[in-house]
């Protein structure tokens, strides 16, 4: 069945530093792919989203291309902050026999000063 | 409303207790999804509403669990005698469509004692 899978955190990180955190997905078909944020005590935030083969998503300094060759999704931003430490989830879009987002286990960012 | 609102935010009950989870979603939204997060997870899948329809309930773990949206607006959850692997944080998302961005609430966190 489809699947995502992203790279085990937690990472750490100073501020100003590139930030890459891998996500790569098994599906049937062509689904979305989304990147959500979850800062601490609150719920899931869209952070950014590509709907087809090499579609970048785009938001607040944070970058994903939609990669079908290497069926992967990874999420970079060129200088992180403080501000950025959150859990980030990668997800893969509703198959054509579903209804559900399917997320990863989630990555933890730790961004210090 | 201007987003999803979740009713508790914090709930503790004793093991064998019923609890109902509400869930107030974007006004307009026909799509509604509950997903349930463990502590350290990605959220997983529970149950769709399409209106007052109830397309996808593959994700409730037990007939303990059931989810209702009479009307097709506010939706409830609730899980009857609960046990303490149902503690969790109970995610609610709203959707115009599946081909849009969800809206998660803040969710509501259980905790079976």
């Amino acid at each position: 069945g489809d699947s995502v899978t992203q790279m085990e955190g937690p990472v750490t990180l100073s501020e100003e530093a590139f930030l890459t955190i891998n996500c790569t997905y098994t599906a049937t078909g062509y689904p979305s792919l989304f990147w959500y944020v979850q800062y601490p005590g609150e719920g899931l935030q869209l952070l950014l989203k590509a709907t087809k083969a090499d579609d970048k998503g785009s938001n607040k300094g944070f970058e994903a291309t939609y990669r079908k060759e290497t069926t992967s999704f990874h999420l970079e931003k060129g200088s992180v902050q403080v501000s950025d430490s959150a859990v980030y989830f990668c997800a893969l879009g509703p198959s054509n026999s579903g209804y559900a987002l399917n997320f990863g286990k989630g990555t933890s960012l730790l961004v210090t000063p | 409303g201007a987003g999803v609102s979740q009713s508790p935010r914090y709930k503790v009950a004793k093991r064998g207790q019923d609890v109902a989870l509400r869930c107030d979603p974007i006004s307009g939204h026909v799509s509604l999804f509950w997903y349930q997060q463990a502590l350290g997870q990605g959220p997983e899948f529970l149950t769709y509403f399409q209106n007052e329809a109830q397309l996808d309930k593959s994700g409730l773990p037990s007939d303990r669990f059931f989810a209702e949206r009479p009307e097709g607006s506010v939706s409830t959850l609730k899980i009857q005698r609960t046990q303490q692997e149902d503690s969790a944080v109970y995610l609610c998302a709203s959707s115009v469509g599946q081909a849009y961005g969800y809206t998660f609430g803040s969710g509501t966190r259980l905790t079976v004692v």
